[in-house]
């Protein structure tokens, strides 16, 4: 069965700062990855996605996350973090084609990443 | 309009009552999903379809039960509401590219 783990229920950086949220996963085959973000009141937004191209992944926003097969690891990093960043982060992993969750996400617990000025 | 509608967005029921959260998708996708959010547990898996004749299971799908009316509409059902069914609800939709789009949300509390 797959899993996500996210070390860190909640971040706090000043505006400006390095943003790192960690996420680890288990596969029993490649997966696929995911970062999604959820502002207050709202939906899930897709951040981007890792589905076996390039392991180093651009999504919207300047945020950008590398795929460590080594390491299970899928962190998501921004260099400068913003104000309007603060919101709540979800990793998410399914299997890729031949797996038993292909198609169906696994999510994380979720960070909150607070950005204070 | 949206992509993904969800129809209530906010909902107050009574235990044992029974209640109806529905959801249509205008992406033309095959798969849908309903999802269940919990503080500090993030989104679980109720119930999943990946076309009009198939139906499955996910990680919490007792107490629930779904119907998938045509290609772009999925509803969930709860028979008899219970208090630790208060939470918020997402429906989502994903093609074969894995772009999954979610819609608003339900809340939905169950006093």
């Amino acid at each position: 069965a797959q899993s996500v783990t996210q070390l860190g229920s909640h971040v706090s950086v000043s505006e400006g700062a390095l943003v790192l949220l960690r996420c680890n996963y288990s596969s029993s085959v490649p997966p696929y990855l995911f970062w999604y973000v959820q502002y207050p009141n709202q939906g899930l937004q897709l951040l981007l996605k890792y589905t076996s191209a390039a392991t180093l992944v651009k999504g919207i926003n300047g945020f950008e996350a590398e795929f460590k097969k080594s390491e299970t690891s899928f962190h998501l990093t921004k260099p400068s973090a913003h104000m309007s960043d603060a919101a709540e982060y979800f990793c998410a992993v399914s299997d890729s084609a031949g797996g038993t969750s292909y198609g169906k996400l696994t999510f994380g617990q979720g960070t909150i990443l607070t950005v204070h000025p | 309009d949206a992509d993904v509608t969800q129809t209530p967005r906010n909902r107050i029921t009574k235990t044992g009552k029974r209640i109806m959260l529905e959801c249509s998708q205008t992406k033309g996708h095959d798969r849908m999903y309903w999802y269940r959010q919990d503080p500090g547990l993030g989104l679980r898996l109720i119930y999943y379809s990946f076309d009009v004749k198939d139906i499955n299971k996910g990680e919490i799908s007792d107490g629930y039960s779904v119907s998938r009316q045509a290609q772009a509409k999925f509803s969930l059902s709860l028979e008899s509401a219970i208090p630790n069914q208060t939470a918020l609800y997402f429906c989502a939709t994903s093609g074969t590219d894995y772009g999954y789009t979610f819609g608003s949300g339900t809340r939905l509390t169950v006093v």
